[in-house]
């Protein structure tokens, strides 16, 4: 049974590109969680999916960011005009349903902006 | 204002001994608590986890506890094995609609031979 998968692994951007993160859930997981981990810190909650809605972007900056999670296909993370400080690990989690408080992590994605 | 404590960035154990991670909360909602293990350029991994209704669970050689009154929960490891060198995240969830997790900074711990 694979586990959650995400590219790609490490992703480097000069300042004001795009960056595109993808996330595949482990299979019979529909609930699909971004989390950033800044050097030196624990990982902050960024948004919360389902298929084709989000739950919570609570987390999320109001600007640049933004996530979706189609019908067919992987959960994309997309970051407009990258600046040096969206420098981070990005982790995504899923869980099979609402109700179950454990998530599993995939290995992350190490952006860096140059 | 971080609703997560763990105070000690890092610990060191002897091989065979007991380790002992603490982590503090602020949120009295906190109706679940796991705890993680993080090895470096890898993805956190489950480790165990207990509802706010216990105050113990055992899963091998992990053990958390929960102190509901001292906002308090602890992650014993014994005994303590050199691959168990990593680091620690306590994490939190209210239950309900919200599906993330608060996470605590982690603790690294260091078993040696």
């Amino acid at each position: 049974n694979a586990g959650v998968m995400q590219n790609p692994r490490h992703l480097v951007r000069r300042r004001g590109q795009e960056a595109r993160l993808r996330c595949s859930p482990m299979k019979g997981h529909s609930h699909v969680y971004w989390y950033r981990q800044l050097p030196e810190e624990g990982l902050k909650f960024m948004v919360y999916l389902q298929k084709e809605n989000i739950i919570d972007e609570s987390g999320m900056p109001k600007e640049r960011f933004s996530a979706e999670f189609p019908k067919e296909g992987p959960s994309i993370l997309r970051i407009q005009q990258v600046v040096r400080g969206d420098s981070a690990a990005y982790f995504c989690a899923s869980s099979p349903t609402r109700a179950t408080y454990e998530q599993y992590f995939g290995p992350g994605t190490r952006l860096t902006v140059t | 204002d971080q609703q997560v404590k763990q105070n000690s960035p890092s610990l060191s154990v002897q091989e065979g001994r007991i380790s002992i991670l603490n982590c503090d909360y602020t949120n009295s909602m906190f109706d679940y608590f796991l705890w993680y293990k993080k090895y470096p350029a890898e993805g956190p991994t489950f480790l165990i986890s207990i509802s706010s209704i216990k105050d113990k669970n055992e899963d091998g050689r992990f053990t958390v506890f929960l102190n509901k009154s001292a906002k308090h929960l602890s992650l014993h490891i014994v005994p303590s094995q050199p691959g168990d060198s990593a680091v620690y995240f306590c994490a939190a969830s209210v239950g309900g609609s919200q599906g993330n997790l608060i996470f605590g900074k982690g603790t690294k711990l260091s078993v040696k031979p």
